[in-house]
């Protein structure tokens, strides 16, 4: 596509629930990241992957967060036994590859945890 | 997470005015970048900056990369309302390549 797509753009969810939030970066992008946003704080970095290589997921907050890559393209990460504190934007970037400066982002997904 | 701080959080200004803004950080970064996010959108690129002293400008938008490489400036000059969102600086941290975001400045411009 022409721009890194994520889906679904919101999504409101029971406390406990988990989710699954997917990014498709733009073709031919070997570096893809995932941020979170949340509410009056910046950008926290959560994990990226680069090519083959072992993903870093130095920033993923607990074990009920992880990501995976399929076919270096489309990622999904997963928030299991959602908590309220889990609510953020959570943004997907990919990049030509890990040491370009240039992120594209896609516009994010709201989650919500009720 | 690992953040850099940024000041002001917020600013409110009429337009027409210069805005200044800056990045801390407590370990060195090799590259440092700015970042700005329009509501409802994921942050684009402004400027990056490569070198300790380097000043760099794009438009009305001048960025300098601190001497200590600890820190960064970015100013805009002669504010218009499309100026509106949250500015973020970036840093590379050279050991791990990850690109660390700053917290964020809120950028409100009145008519």
């Amino acid at each position: 596509g022409a721009g890194v797509s994520q889906s679904p753009s919101n999504k409101v969810t029971e406390k406990g629930k988990d989710v699954e939030l997917r990014c498709d970066p733009i073709s031919g992008h070997t570096a893809l990241y995932w941020y979170r946003q949340s509410l009056g704080q910046g950008l926290e970095f959560l994990i990226y992957f680069q090519g083959n290589s072992a993903p870093d997921k130095s920033g993923l907050p607990s074990d009920r967060f992880s990501a995976e890559r399929t076919g270096g393209s489309v990622s999904t990460l997963t928030i299991q036994r959602t908590q309220q504190e889990d609510s953020a934007v959570y943004l997907c970037a990919s990049s030509l590859d890990i040491a370009a400066e240039k992120l594209f982002f896609g516009s994010g997904t709201q989650l919500s945890v009720l | 997470g690992q953040q850099l701080n940024q000041s002001p959080q917020s600013m409110f200004i009429q337009e027409g005015e210069d805005v200044s803004m800056n990045c801390t950080s407590s370990s060195i970064f090799n590259t440092w970048l700015w970042y700005k996010q329009d509501p409802g959108e994921g942050p684009v690129l402004l400027i990056a900056l490569y070198k300790a002293g380097e000043l760099t400008s794009n438009g009305r938008l001048t960025a300098q990369f601190g001497i200590t490489r600890k820190d960064s400036f970015l100013n805009i000059s002669a504010s218009i309302p499309s100026d509106v969102g949250i500015y973020f600086c970036a840093g590379r941290d050279g050991a791990t390549n990850k690109l660390i975001f700053g917290t964020g400045t809120l950028l409100a411009v009145q008519p």
